[in-house]
This record gives C-alpha cells, sequence and structure tokens, in this order.
C-alpha cells in the first residue's frame, strides 16, 4: 500500500538557519504529494503541494520538488524563523482517492531565537 | 466565514463508556474525514464520506463508527471505549475531485479513556 516516510524529529535550529526536512514516499502510481503544518494547539493546514513529477510546491519562503526518480518531496526553507515552529507533515494522495491522505508520522520543528 | 468545528473539544471518558465526537461544517464539502493522531504514528485514517448515506472504513476503524445523516455533520462514535483509543481526533472536509489534496481540518477532540 501507499506510505509515507518523514525525516525523524524533532529538529531544533536557530533563527535565519537552512531548513530541510526529508520525505520518501512508496506509492503505485503517480500521486499528488503534499505538505501540512501544525501550529501548536491547532489543527493541520496545507502549506504547499505538487500534483506531477518536476513540479515544485512553494509558500511562505518554503519549497518543496516532486521527485519521481528518487520518490522524495523534501521541505527546504532558506532562513527559519521563530515562528516556523511547528509540526510538518508530509502526505500522499491517490489521484483516484478522493482527498484520502496517507500521512507521514510528522517532524516537530523548534526555531530558537 | 465557513469553518469545521469539532465538539468536545477536550473529554475524559471510563473503559466501556459510549463516546460521541460530533463535526460539523459549514463549506457544502461532500467529503468528510476522521484521522487520529498518535506520536509516533502521524494521522491515520478511521472512517471517510463522500456524501450522504456515504461511509467507508478506514486504516484503523476497529472500534469507531460514523454516520452520515446530511452534509454538515459526521459524528464519530466509539462504541465501547478502551485505553488504546485515547488520542487526539481531528475531523477534516474537502470539496472533492480527485487529487486535488486540500482538507480542511478542525482544531482537534483530545479524548482520554480511563
Amino acid at each position: 500500500g501507499n506510505s509515507v516516510t518523514q525525516m525523524e524529529g524533532p529538529v531544533t535550529l536557530s533563527e535565519e538557519a537552512f531548513l530541510t526536512i526529508n520525505c520518501t514516499y512508496t506509492a503505485t502510481g503517480y500521486p499528488s504529494l503534499f505538505w501540512y503544518v501544525q501550529y501548536p494547539g491547532e489543527g493541520l493546514q496545507l502549506l504547499l503541494k505538487a500534483t506531477k513529477a518536476d513540479d515544485k510546491g512553494s509558500n511562505k519562503g518554503f519549497e518543496a520538488t516532486y521527485r519521481k526518480e528518487t520518490t522524495s518531496f523534501h521541505l527546504e526553507k532558506g532562513s527559519v524563523q521563530v515562528s516556523d515552529s511547528a509540526v510538518y507533515f508530509c502526505a500522499l494522495s491517490d489521484r483516484g482517492g478522493a482527498q484520502k491522505l496517507v500521512f507521514g508520522q510528522g517532524t516537530r520543528l523548534t526555531i530558537n531565537p | 466565514d465557513a469553518e469545521i468545528t469539532q465538539s468536545p473539544r477536550h473529554k475524559i471518558t471510563e473503559t466501556g463508556r459510549q463516546v460521541t465526537l460530533a463535526c460539523h461544517q459549514t463549506w457544502n464539502h461532500n467529503n468528510m474525514f476522521w484521522y487520529r493522531q498518535d506520536l509516533g504514528h502521524g494521522l491515520r485514517l478511521i472512517h471517510y464520506s463522500y456524501g450522504v448515506h456515504d461511509t467507508n472504513k478506514g486504516e484503523v476503524s476497529d472500534g469507531y463508527s460514523v454516520s452520515r445523516s446530511n452534509t454538515e455533520d459526521l459524528p464519530l462514535t466509539l462504541e465501547s471505549a478502551a485505553s488504546s483509543q485515547t488520542s487526539v481526533y481531528f475531523c477534516a472536509s474537502a470539496s472533492g475531485g480527485a487529487g486535488s489534496g486540500e482538507l480542511f481540518f478542525g482544531e482537534g477532540s483530545r479524548l482520554t479513556v480511563l
């Protein structure tokens, strides 16, 4: 079945550091890929997405590129802020699955001033 | 503004009791989902619905049930609560269409089963 694997957390960085959170997936066919973010005490919200190979999703300074050859969708940001502290989830959606998403285990990110 | 609300936000119950978690959305979305969130497991799908009177089992459906009598609501029932069902539960909705992927989540319901 479909699955998503994220790098183990927690991740702690200083403000303005470069961020990478790794995500790899296993899926049949051509899934859509997503990053969701969960701020403390809130539900998840969509951060960015990519629907086909080589697409780059971007939002709020975060980027991720859909790499079919390596089955990866790593999240990056050039200069993190304290306000980026949250839990980040990588997810995939089978194209026929009508938003029935499969999530990774989540990576907790803490940014220190 | 349209929204999705869950209630209660926090509940403590005892083993063996029936518990119902409510989910209400005002977007008129066809698709609704229930997930549970546990440390080390991320979010796992419990049940989902693609429209009125439609319900489907997800990855971890044992011990849970849902019903969809209207577009706005998808209540989640734990028939006989167990300590293994202590978790944070999230309801989500989406407008429909394969692959678009944006789910709108509620703020979660934290359930403790003693």
